[in-house]
């Protein structure tokens, strides 16, 4: 099974700040990666997809990046609505899918 | 818009069946391939099950295999989950989600999810 390790698993950060979260998998999942916001008691929307890709509507201060094992998830400029916990998930080993464990964004 | 409104939740003792609806509108329900995504409380996204547009490819998670079924009746819209032989740690909120992609495209990008359905299992 391919596991995938998301860091931190929390932050805390100021409005505007630039937040960087990273996601690994235990083996090459080429760009096969997605990325998604929880806000508390909600449920989950999608950000990014294959990596790099934004999805209609989400705003552009939201990005991804990477390939391989190694990805990555920004925001440019931290946001108060930005609070929320983000999963990557990978599905690379079709036709199952894992989520990593999920990073927990804070605002200081 | 989209809507996805899950049902059926609820308190089950553990061993005993519960069926999870998942009620679909705003799109071609008998288009897109569907799944099914867990969430114990305070925990993290666990995926469960996901089905085809049509119905005829099912596949699940290791810890659900052999005990809960994935299905969906494309004339009402509606996905399904039976789930059977409940275990504690089947707890958690239930939620269904949309595929991004029509037909084939894009099994697992999940763009439109519900609310989600808590399932309780406990004496």
């Amino acid at each position: 099974d391919i596991q995938m390790t998301q860091s931190p698993s929390s932050l805390s950060a100021s409005v505007g700040d630039r937040v960087t979260i990273t996601c690994q998998a235990s083996q090459d999942i080429s760009n096969y990666l997605n990325w998604y916001q929880q806000k508390p008691g909600k449920a989950p929307k999608l950000l990014i997809y294959d990596a790099s890709n934004l999805e209609t509507g989400v705003p552009s201060r939201f990005s991804g990046s990477g390939s391989g094992t190694d990805f990555t998830f920004t925001i440019s400029s931290l946001q108060p609505e930005d609070i929320a916990t983000y999963y990557c998930q990978q599905y690379d080993n079709l036709p199952s899918t894992t989520f990593g464990q999920g990073t927990r964004l804070e605002i200081k | 818009q989209v809507q996805l409104v899950e049902s059926g939740g609820g308190v089950v003792q553990p061993g005993r069946s519960l069926r999870l609806s998942c009620a679909a509108s705003g799109f071609t329900f008998r288009s897109y391939g569907m799944h099914w995504v867990r969430q114990a409380p305070g925990k993290g996204l666990e995926w469960v099950a996901v089905i085809s547009y049509d119905g005829t490819k099912k596949y699940y998670g290791d810890s659900v295999k052999g005990r809960f079924t994935i299905s969906r009746d494309n004339s009402k819209n509606t996905l399904y989950l039976q789930m059977n032989s409940l275990r504690a740690e089947d707890t958690a909120v239930y939620y269904c989600a949309k595929v991004k992609g029509i037909y084939s495209s894009s099994p697992f990008h999940l763009d439109y999810w519900g609310q989600g359905t808590l399932v309780t299992v406990s004496s």
